[in-house]
């Protein structure tokens, strides 16, 4: 079965501060997806990035990075010099050959100015 | 990138009323879409999977007489909120899937929320 666990509830930071956002995951397949949403005040799910389990090169895009590590399952998110619309609820999901999405609890990030 | 709509953004009912909820894919078809429930402060649950022309498949837990879901074509699936009782307040969330030659994602519509009184 798969599983994926957002261990923080909720993160606040300062403004300009660099914050990681952790995802640990289970599956037994060796073939997967794994994902990072923003869900805003708004509700709408913004997609971030999607990783395939055969490439565990780290990606930066702009302020955001991830580091996947299949070593430990994981894959955590790194936001760096915050800024207050970072402010939301991140989602790290999984998807394997059932092909179906699982959703982690999500951490709820407050960048305060 | 692959645009989906979800119609009504927002809707308000009586107990005991019933609530469609219609989910489009708006430039690509899709043969699965899924449809997931988020109560506040929580994340999102995989409620069912919708394929089209069958029957859908529906999670451990989720009352497939209570929340009917048809997909009649590749880029429609509604999902009714039969009888609905306050507890069934919540936000539905529906996502489409594509798969092409090197991509297999999902794409989410932008939420319906539903408040029973």
């Amino acid at each position: 079965a798969q599983k994926v666990t957002q261990a923080q509830t909720e993160i606040s930071v300062v403004e300009k501060e660099d914050v990681t956002l952790d995802c640990v995951y289970e599956t037994r397949d060796t073939t997967y997806y794994l994902f990072w949403y923003k869900q805003p005040p708004s509700g709408e799910l913004v997609f971030l990035i999607r990783r395939n389990s055969f490439d565990e090169q780290n990606e930066i895009s702009g302020r955001y990075s991830w580091n996947f590590q299949k070593s430990t399952s994981s894959f955590n998110f790194t936001i760096t010099a915050s800024q207050v619309v970072d402010s939301a609820v991140y989602f790290c999901a999984l998807s394997d050959r059932s092909n179906d999405m699982r959703f982690g609890a999500g951490t709820r990030l407050t960048v305060k100015p | 990138g692959a645009v989906v709509s979800q119609h009504p953004s927002r809707v308000i009912c009586k107990s005991g009323t019933s609530v469609k909820i219609e989910c489009r894919s708006l430039d690509f078809q899709a043969t699965t879409m899924f449809w997931y429930r988020q109560f506040p402060k929580k994340s999102l649950m995989l409620m069912a999977t919708s394929n089209e022309g069958s029957k859908a498949t529906y999670e451990q837990g989720v009352e497939k007489d209570k929340f009917l879901i048809n997909h009649a074509s590749l880029t429609l699936s509604t999902l009714t909120v039969t009888s609905a009782h306050p507890e069934d307040s919540s936000f539905y969330i529906c996502s489409a899937r594509v798969v092409g030659l090197r991509t297999d994602t999902q794409y989410f519509g932008p939420g319906t929320r539903l408040t029973v009184l």
